[in-house]
């Protein structure tokens, strides 16, 4: 199964941005990687996604190491509401779309 | 909102017995995956079915099959229920292109006693 290695904790203080990163040193050359998050209580929830440029949309943005053995999951404010377990999951560009979740990172935001 | 919907949203029920878990899928999506998550085994995909047909399978038990219907909604049939099957299922649904996003409902709880 593919693997990401990402830290089991981070805090941040609110209103300030969020680096959460993410290892997968064994990444091929066409899996994408995605980032879902988890609120307390809640399905998973998509955030973003990406190949080998970096991404942006509303909620966050990916910026992918050159080399595709890592990746940083950017929140530009935080909010209490960003508050979440955020996972990164490796999914091949075909056949298979299930996720293989890890135990993802427990963010905490400060007020 | 995810556009995905569960129903229902709490079971209780005990050990040994049938129950049958629906999930309807964002509009125009084919695909639909079920998973499961627990406190000690995290989320885990369990069956993922595209456009009426299974097209891949996880840890899922015997005990437990899926079907999806002409109009793409899907059931999660758990039987011979055990206290270990309590956990919270998920549905989600994608376009079930490689690389798409996946959508999830907001789930549902299972308690078996």
């Amino acid at each position: 199964d593919a693997k990401t290695t990402q830290p089991n904790s981070m805090e941040s203080n609110e209103e300030e941005p969020v680096h959460l990163p993410c290892n997968h040193s064994t990444i091929s050359g066409t899996d994408y990687i995605h980032w879902y998050r988890q609120l307390p209580s809640q399905g998973p929830e998509y955030v973003i996604h990406g190949l080998t440029s970096n991404v942006n949309n509303r909620m966050a943005s990916l910026a992918i190491a050159e080399d595709r053995k890592s990746s940083t999951l950017i929140l530009h404010r935080a909010t209490l509401r960003d508050a979440a377990v955020y996972y990164c999951i490796r999914t091949p560009n075909f056949g298979n779309e299930k996720l293989t979740f890890g135990t993802g990172t427990r963010l905490t935001i400060i007020p | 909102d995810s556009g995905v919907t569960q129903t229902p949203k709490h079971l209780i029920t005990a050990t040994g017995q049938r129950v049958t878990l629906r999930c309807s899928p964002r509009s125009g999506d084919l695909s639909v995956y079920w998973y499961q998550q627990s406190l000690d085994q995290g989320l885990q995909f369990l069956i993922q079915y595209y456009n009426g047909e299974e097209r891949a399978k996880g840890n899922i038990l015997e005990r437990f099959s899926a079907q999806q219907f002409p109009d793409l909604h899907s059931e999660l049939n758990l039987s011979s229920l055990e206290l270990g099957d309590s956990a919270l299922y998920f549905c989600a649904s994608s376009r079930g292109l490689a690389g798409a996003e996946q959508y999830f409902g907001p789930g549902t709880r299972l308690t078996v006693t």
